[in-house]
């Protein structure tokens, strides 16, 4: 049974850092794995899509990769600010036909 | 306007009433999905549809039924609502062809049952 785990829970850094979330995920056979962004009292926004064939995805200051051998993603966030504090979540799709498998998350501050 | 749009955004209600919350979407995709979402954990699946035709069981579905009245409409209701249903609901579409199965979701709905 695949499963999705982030660590740490949660994560403070100052304004200006880069940083890396991390996601690992048990069973390699995946089809997809998206990245979301949460705010507080508003839905989930995709960052970033990341197909089984390929190896990162980038959009802006934010760089996913993943490695499906060791079971592993990351989440890269250049130049941290203010706004990017949210939660992250990963979420892991095994094949074309199923749903999100998700981690819990990773609570994300950044401080001034 | 929001691509994805749920109603209620918040709800009170008691154990064992009737609750439905409702999802619209104008993203024309055919895959539309609820979740919920408990403190501390991942989202957990409770109904998929593919399309207006099909209906699937998630991870969560007992006590929850759905209805997907139309590509474009897919409700979730609690026949009988009790207390550790109380959650952030989400509603989330998708299309397989078009965005390689990404998820788009609505903005949610807190309820909670007293």
């Amino acid at each position: 049974k695949q499963e999705v785990t982030q660590i740490p829970a949660a994560l403070s850094v100052p304004e200006g850092e880069n940083l890396v979330l991390n996601c690992s995920f048990t069973d390699s056979a995946i089809y997809n794995l998206q990245w979301f962004r949460q705010d507080p009292g508003k839905g989930l926004t995709s960052l970033l899509l990341i197909q089984s064939s390929q190896r990162e995805q980038t959009s802006g200051r934010l760089n996913a990769s993943l490695d499906k051998s060791s079971g592993r993603s990351t989440l890269y966030i250049a130049a941290s600010q203010p706004g990017d504090s949210a939660t992250y979540l990963c979420a892991v799709s095994p094949d074309s036909n199923y749903q999100l498998i998700w981690g819990a998350g990773t609570k994300l501050i950044i401080k001034p | 306007d929001a691509d994805v749009t749920q109603t209620p955004r918040n709800r009170i209600t008691k154990t064992g009433k009737r609750i439905m919350l409702e999802c619209s979407q104008t993203k024309g995709h055919d895959r539309m999905y609820w979740y919920r979402q408990d403190p501390g954990l991942g989202l957990r699946l409770i109904y998929y549809s593919f399309d207006v035709k099909d209906i699937n069981k998630g991870e969560i579905s007992d006590g929850y039924s759905v209805s997907r009245q139309a590509q474009a409409k897919f409700s979730l209701s609690l026949e009988s609502a009790i207390p550790n249903q109380t959650a952030l609901y989400f509603c989330a579409t998708s299309d397989l062809l078009g965005s390689g199965d990404e998820q788009f979701f609505g903005p949610g709905t807190r309820l909670t049952v007293l």
